[in-house]
């Protein structure tokens, strides 16, 4: 069974203050792990997709890392308005024609300013 | 920008209600699928529609879940006999291929009383 786990659950940082998600999966051949921001009340926003290890993303602020067991989301000098739940799912590979994403359960990000 | 649309944005219903949550995904979209998320819950997968027929699903989506895409345009989840463990909010998605990230809409919420 595909696992998510992610951690910390919340993390407070001052404005300006650089830190790092964690998200460890297990699963059968991953075919992909995703990252989303998701506000209060709000549905999952994408920002990355990582399909290997060693391979890197980037966007703004947010950088994500992939290795064979773990995926971290580095936020360099955040603002206020990355505020939100970072949520990290994977997907294995599938003998039909599905995309089942497995969710993480979300670090909970307050920057204040 | 292109986003997945569903409505109502929140519902209430009576337990042992039918309920019909809707969605219109991307229009060049291939594949489809609806998640949920109890409060302060981990974003579950619940069903992914190819083809015009189910290509997946999860053990939530039992015999009271049924998924319809009733014209080129709309997706909609119907409950049939609703229970207060449904409460929760509905999540639709849509991705262009099998192993590629999808758009979230920003939910349904729906509360079974």
């Amino acid at each position: 069974e595909d696992q998510v786990t992610q951690s910390p659950e919340a993390l407070r940082l001052q404005e300006g203050e650089s830190s790092s998600l964690n998200c460890s999966y297990t699963v059968s051949g991953l075919r992909g792990l995703f990252w989303y921001r998701q506000d209060p009340g709000k549905g999952p926003e994408f920002l990355f997709t990582l399909y290997s290890a060693g391979e890197e993303k980037e966007k703004e602020r947010l950088k994500a890392t992939l290795t064979k067991k773990e995926s971290f989301l580095h936020i360099t000098a955040p603002k206020p308005e990355d505020s939100a739940t970072y949520l990290c799912a994977v997907q294995a590979p599938s003998s039909r024609a599905g995309n089942m994403l497995t969710f993480g359960g979300g670090t909970r990000l307050m920057v204040k300013p | 920008e292109p986003e997945v649309t569903q409505t109502p944005s929140h519902q209430v219903t009576q337990m042992g209600q039918e309920v019909i949550l809707r969605c219109v995904p991307i229009s060049n979209h291939l594949y489809f699928y609806w998640y949920r998320q109890i409060l302060g819950q981990k974003v579950e997968f619940l069903v992914s529609f190819y083809n015009n027929e189910i290509s997946e699903k999860s053990e939530i989506f039992d015999d009271q879940f049924s998924v319809e895409r009733p014209d080129g345009s709309n997706f909609t989840l119907k409950i049939r006999s609703t229970k207060l463990e449904d409460s929760a909010m509905y999540f639709c998605a849509s991705s262009a291929g099998q192993y590629m990230f999808a758009f979230f809409g920003q939910g349904t919420r729906l509360t079974v009383v």
